[in-house]
């Protein structure tokens, strides 16, 4: 069954302290992994889109990674402003134009 | 503006009610989305729609429905509200087979 799965449920961090988000995925032939920023009471803000094993893309003090099984979020440096709920997804085996998503990662980067 | 609107944003009902939730985009997407978010897990997709004469059953769409009446518009109906439809519902654009989606704020249900 084609799953996408998030670990830690929530991280606390203390500013400036770097850490990891993950996500575990066991699509079959990945046609993209996404991650996405949400904010209480809003809509998803896509961040990044990662193709290949190998592959990394970066934006501000975000680094996204992509394995052949999972994919990593790399914050270094975090401020509060980085306080969100972080998905991942990604489309199920055989299928496109839907994507399945993770439940998320709540970080919370305390001044 | 927003590239893509949701109305109402909050909504409070009661059981048996009909509820429709409406989505307009200005992205000029030809695919439209409907997902529903509950604590714990996370977004699941309704119904789905590539243009406005194809609509598709997402993984939760029993005691919903679907309007798609023009490239920019894509409705959620509820045909008979109940409590466990009381959930976040966030509609979103895509512009390719695997692109990224792109989500609107969200309407907040209530179903009483």
């Amino acid at each position: 069954e084609d799953q996408v799965t998030q670990s830690p449920e929530a991280l606390r961090l203390q500013e400036g302290e770097s850490s990891s988000l993950n996500c575990s995925y066991t699509v079959s032939g990945l046609r993209g992994l996404f991650w996405y920023r949400q904010d209480p009471g809003k809509g998803p803000e896509f961040l990044f889109t990662l193709y290949s094993a190998g592959e990394e893309k970066e934006k501000e003090r975000l680094k996204a990674t992509l394995t052949k099984k999972e994919s990593f979020l790399h914050i270094t440096a975090p401020k509060p402003e980085d306080s969100a709920t972080y998905l991942c997804a990604a489309p199920p085996s055989g299928a496109t134009n839907k994507l399945i998503f993770g439940t998320g990662t709540l970080l919370a980067v305390q001044p | 503006d927003a590239d893509v609107t949701q109305t109402p944003r909050n909504r409070i009902t009661k059981t048996g009610k009909r509820i429709m939730l409406e989505c307009s985009q200005t992205k000029g997407h030809d695919r439209m989305y409907w997902y529903r978010q509950d604590p714990g897990l996370g977004l699941r997709l309704i119904y789905y729609s590539f243009d406005v004469k194809d609509i598709n059953k997402g993984e939760i769409s029993d005691g919903y429905s679907v309007s798609r009446q023009a490239q920019a518009k894509f409705s959620l109906s509820l045909e008979s509200a109940i409590p466990n439809q009381t959930a976040l519902y966030f509609c979103a654009t895509s512009d390719s087979q695997y692109g990224e989606q792109f989500f609107g704020p969200g309407t907040r249900l209530t179903v009483l």
